[in-house]
């Protein structure tokens, strides 16, 4: 069956621009989540969805970083007046529920800010 | 602070061999700890995991050894085989928030040898 699909898989951009990531989870997996994986690193935390609302933003570094999933499927994680230090894989995951299911990764976009 | 300490950085390993690699915790709140496996330009994919309930969990060639007191545990790979040659994170979480809102290491390179 189809797994985590993100798009686009890059993303270069220049200092100060908007870029919209997406992602689409699997189907029927209502809880879904944003890490972001600088190079040599593990993925960190940034945001997870629960249904349509945000359960837990706490690892979002600052008010330009936004993400939304309004019908409770497709996400898009949103940067605003872009840096060089976003320069990442952003990488979405989900799960069937937020009760211990195994978590599936996507293959993540590689976002690179000039 | 780091939360979730991870070594080593890379480890060489004969073909057939056993490949261990270790994990160090210091939040005695964790009761959550995947292992994942990551390829090149792919997203990391759920190994195997286990909860501080038991000390030792198997799958196939794959075991996680866990020692509560220590707050330390540990994945082995055994004969191990050149597909296995990854990046292999080991990942905590929290009792009362969501499972799948990991802390990862910082990631461990194996190459294994032909």
């Amino acid at each position: 069956g189809a797994g985590v699909s993100q798009t686009p898989s890059n993303k270069v951009t220049e200092k100060g621009k908007y870029v919209e990531l997406r992602c689409d989870p699997i189907s029927g997996h209502t809880a879904l989540y944003w890490y972001r994986q600088s190079l040599g690193q593990g993925p960190e935390f940034l945001i997870y969805f629960q249904g349509t609302g945000a359960a837990d933003d706490s690892g979002l570094p600052n008010d330009r970083f936004f993400a939304v999933r309004p019908e409770g499927s497709v996400s898009t994680l949103k940067i605003q007046r872009t840096e060089r230090g976003d320069s990442a894989v952003y990488l979405c995951a989900s799960s069937l529920n937020e009760g211990g299911s195994p978590l599936h990764f996507g293959n993540g976009t590689r976002l690179t800010v000039t | 602070q780091q939360q979730v300490k991870q070594s080593p950085q890379s480890l060489i390993v004969q073909k057939g061999g056993i490949s261990i690699i270790n994990c160090a915790y210091e939040n005695t709140a964790f009761d959550y700890f995947p292992w994942y496996q990551q390829f090149p330009g792919k997203g990391p994919a759920l190994l195997i995991a286990i909860r501080p309930d038991v000390s030792e969990k198997k799958e196939g060639r794959f075991t996680i050894s866990f020692n509560k007191s220590a707050k330390q545990f540990s994945l082995h790979i055994m004969d191990s085989q050149p597909g296995d040659s990854a990046t292999y994170f080991c990942a905590a979480s929290k009792d009362g928030g969501a499972t799948n809102k990991l802390i990862f290491g910082t990631g461990t390179l194996l190459a294994v040898q032909p």
